[in-house]
């Protein structure tokens, strides 16, 4: 158990509406990541984060926002929700790679978000 | 450039079958890792290995068996003798060693067994 939560599970929102995604880990870790994943698409990352306050921007970062100010919670926002944003969103954490770490990603539950 | 290729969209196999995932990479580093992970139908992703690009040797996990072939740059999943619980969507993955955002997935191969 890499003890990663997400919150909301479910969200149904209309167009137009802030949302935000949290994801909470327990376990200490360095990065940790947002993807989405859509039918046909997989999964893509969204932004991603190496420390407190230190973020980037995966292939698919428009209309996203993220924050990181403790190791343990990494925000995701949509600050205005459009309906190509209805999807699922996975947060994953990893230690890097490097000092015997290899990298593999563990992932949380997942957030399934509709802007109607 | 990277890339991940899971060619079969979709599998259906009887239940004692046996069936295997296959999985194409592309990539200029010289050192990198594969995994695989499952997503049953209520939804998690499941990490279930990780391969070093200089360890080619086959593993073998109870029904589960991973066949790594650098030479055709494949990296192939079977299940022995499947069950209804291995109904779920695998996902092969790729990540250059020294790259913690650039980890490429594959689109997926949804296999059902069916009873």
């Amino acid at each position: 158990d890499a003890g990663i939560t997400q919150s909301p599970r479910h969200k149904v929102t209309e167009t137009g509406t802030p949302v935000t995604l949290r994801c909470h880990q327990t376990e200490n870790h360095r990065y940790m990541y947002w993807y989405r994943q859509d039918p046909g698409h997989g999964l893509r990352l969204i932004h991603y984060s190496y420390g407190v306050k230190d973020t980037d921007k995966g292939e698919v970062s428009d209309g996203y926002s993220v924050s990181r100010s403790k190791t343990e919670d990494f925000l995701l926002t949509l600050e205005s929700a459009t309906s190509s944003q209805t999807s699922v969103y996975f947060c994953a954490i990893t230690e890097g790679v490097g000092g015997g770490n290899t990298g593999e990603l563990f992932f949380g539950e997942g957030s399934r978000l509709t802007v109607l | 450039a990277q890339k991940v290729t899971q060619a079969q969209t979709e599998i259906s196999v009887v239940e004692k079958e046996d069936v295997t995932l296959d999985c194409v990479y592309e990539t200029r580093d010289t050192t990198y890792y594969l995994f695989w992970y499952k997503q049953p139908p209520s939804g998690e992703l499941v990490f279930l290995i990780r391969r070093n690009s200089f360890d080619e040797q086959n593993e073998i996990s109870g029904r589960y068996s991973w066949n790594f072939q650098k030479s055709t740059s494949s990296f192939n999943f079977t299940i022995t003798a499947s069950q209804v619980v291995d109904s779920a969507v695998y996902f092969c993955a790729l990540r250059p060693k020294t790259s913690y955002d650039k980890v490429i997935f594959g689109p997926g191969t949804s296999l059902s067994v069916i009873p």
